[in-house]
């Protein structure tokens, strides 16, 4: 059972928009900035957005992410082909006194 | 551009002990703020954080694997490792490097594979 709930499956048709969740506590993601990574299949994860919603260089506009209270959320408008992955969410746990990662929802466009 | 690549034995029996070492390239892991760090996936996908290493030798480990661990920094040759003892079943994973900073893992190796099995 992860610490952070990200619900395991998510879809969507090619050029709409689709959002994960990523749901944690007061110990974690409401005082600490969250990280999202995308890993493709047979493949390392990759940084998609740091410190809640800032995209690294290469990643394009359209994903996004928020932070709110004890959850997060990643968003990815016009998909494509290419999203098909699986989702990480991730950020410090003060408690735990670790990093801790959400269970990871895989993305299908349909 | 940094590159990370990890290397390991692929498999350990139960009870010995993991020796994992990634070499950093591209540039010096003395430079920079940067905190090297080791995770494992292990198999059904779900991500563990193992713990980092400084440059200077600095480390931090995860609670729950600390009394099993071990991480040392060689920048001389500009590589990190970790050893894990008494290994079991449990610690069957990929094993990944990662450079971390307050901007998120940004850098991370393809991953070694490691089985514990006799």
């Amino acid at each position: 059972q992860s610490v952070l709930a990200q619900p395991p499956s998510a879809s969507g048709t090619p050029g709409h928009r689709v959002t994960i969740s990523c749901s944690g506590s007061n110990s974690n993601i409401e005082h600490n900035d969250v990280y999202w990574y995308q890993q493709l299949p047979l493949a390392a994860p990759k940084l998609l957005i740091y410190k809640n919603n800032q995209r690294p260089s290469g990643v394009p506009d359209r994903v996004s992410a928020s932070r709110s209270g004890t959850s997060a959320s990643l968003a990815i408008s016009g998909l494509r082909s290419e999203d098909e992955a699986d989702y990480y969410c991730a950020t410090w746990d003060d408690s735990l006194r670790t990093w801790v990662f959400g269970g990871g929802t895989r993305l299908t466009v349909l | 551009q940094v590159h990370l690549q990890e290397s390991g034995p692929g498999l350990v029996k139960p009870s010995q002990t993991l020796s994992l070492t990634c070499i950093v390239s591209g540039d010096s892991m003395s430079n920079g703020d940067y905190s090297w760090n080791w995770i494992r996936q292990h198999p059904g996908k779900v991500l563990e954080w193992i713990g980092y290493i400084y440059a200077s030798g600095s480390s931090y480990y995860n609670p729950s694997l600390k009394d099993r661990l071990t991480m040392s920094a060689d920048t001389s040759k500009n590589q990190f490792s970790l050893k894990v003892r008494s290994v079991t079943a449990a610690d069957t994973a990929v094993y990944y490097c990662a450079r971390n900073n307050s901007y998120g893992m940004d850098v991370w190796g393809q991953g070694t594979t490691v089985a514990v099995s006799s």
